[in-house]
């Protein structure tokens, strides 16, 4: 089980607008931890797509877009096209007894109908 | 440009130690690097990271689980002892950017089985 959540599956029509959530909790988001996003597409290895909440790497499109509030995050992803049919990981740090931590989602897989 | 490659044995036995290298290119000595694994159809699990001022690690593989680095050979190092069918993935190194607490670069990633 991940210390963050994600849904398992999020679908979408081309064109359309996916939003994609990730819930922490006090000792990780909520705890003021930026979070991360990381697209996988099949057979390949995770790309950061989204860092410091709500910032784009060099090349990755501006209809792709973070945020944070609270103990949670989203991945919004407008104007969907079929390149955008990959599995997206949400990550961040996490403050434990043992100490500070990353810490992933367990993942969606989005679809494009 | 950051460029890592992951090398090192794709077939392990059970109770055998697994043993894998990262190769890097592109980088500068305020870089600091992580490996991550993923079983087959599962997420992402973080294994630990490797900063200047020591190895920090998920606790839940803390107790057999090894990161070192050879910086004249722009290498670092996994070492998962007394594996198991669980630890069965494709195992990642990337480089952990200290500033936003994240991955930039990741490798293609490396697949080892545990098997007999």
């Amino acid at each position: 089980q991940s210390v963050l959540t994600q849904p398992p599956s999020v679908s979408g029509a081309p064109g359309q607008r996916v939003t994609i959530s990730c819930t922490g909790s006090s000792s990780n988001i909520g705890a003021g931890y930026d979070v991360h996003w990381y697209q996988q597409l099949p057979g390949t290895a995770p790309k950061l797509l989204i860092y410091g909440n709500n910032n784009r790497p060099s090349g990755v499109p501006d209809r792709i877009s973070g945020s944070k509030s609270g103990t949670s995050a989203s991945l919004a992803i407008t104007g969907l096209q079929a390149e955008d049919e990959a599995d997206y990981y949400c990550q961040s740090y996490d403050s434990s007894l043992s100490g500070s931590d990353v810490v992933f989602g367990g993942g969606t897989k989005l679809t494009v109908l | 440009q950051v460029q890592l490659q992951e090398s090192g044995p794709g077939l392990v036995k059970p109770s055998e130690t697994l043993s894998l290298t990262c190769t890097v290119s592109g980088y500068s000595s305020d870089y600091y690097w992580g490996w991550i694994r993923q079983p087959p159809g599962k997420g992402l699990e973080w294994i630990g990271n490797l900063y200047h001022s020591g190895t920090y690690y998920n606790p839940s593989l803390k107790s057999r689980v090894t990161i070192s680095v050879d910086v004249s050979q722009n290498q670092f190092f996994l070492e998962v002892r007394s594996v198991t069918a669980a630890d069965t993935a494709v195992y990642y190194c990337a480089n952990w950017n200290m500033g936003a607490y994240n991955f930039d670069f990741w490798g293609p990633g490396t697949l080892v089985t545990v098997s007999s």
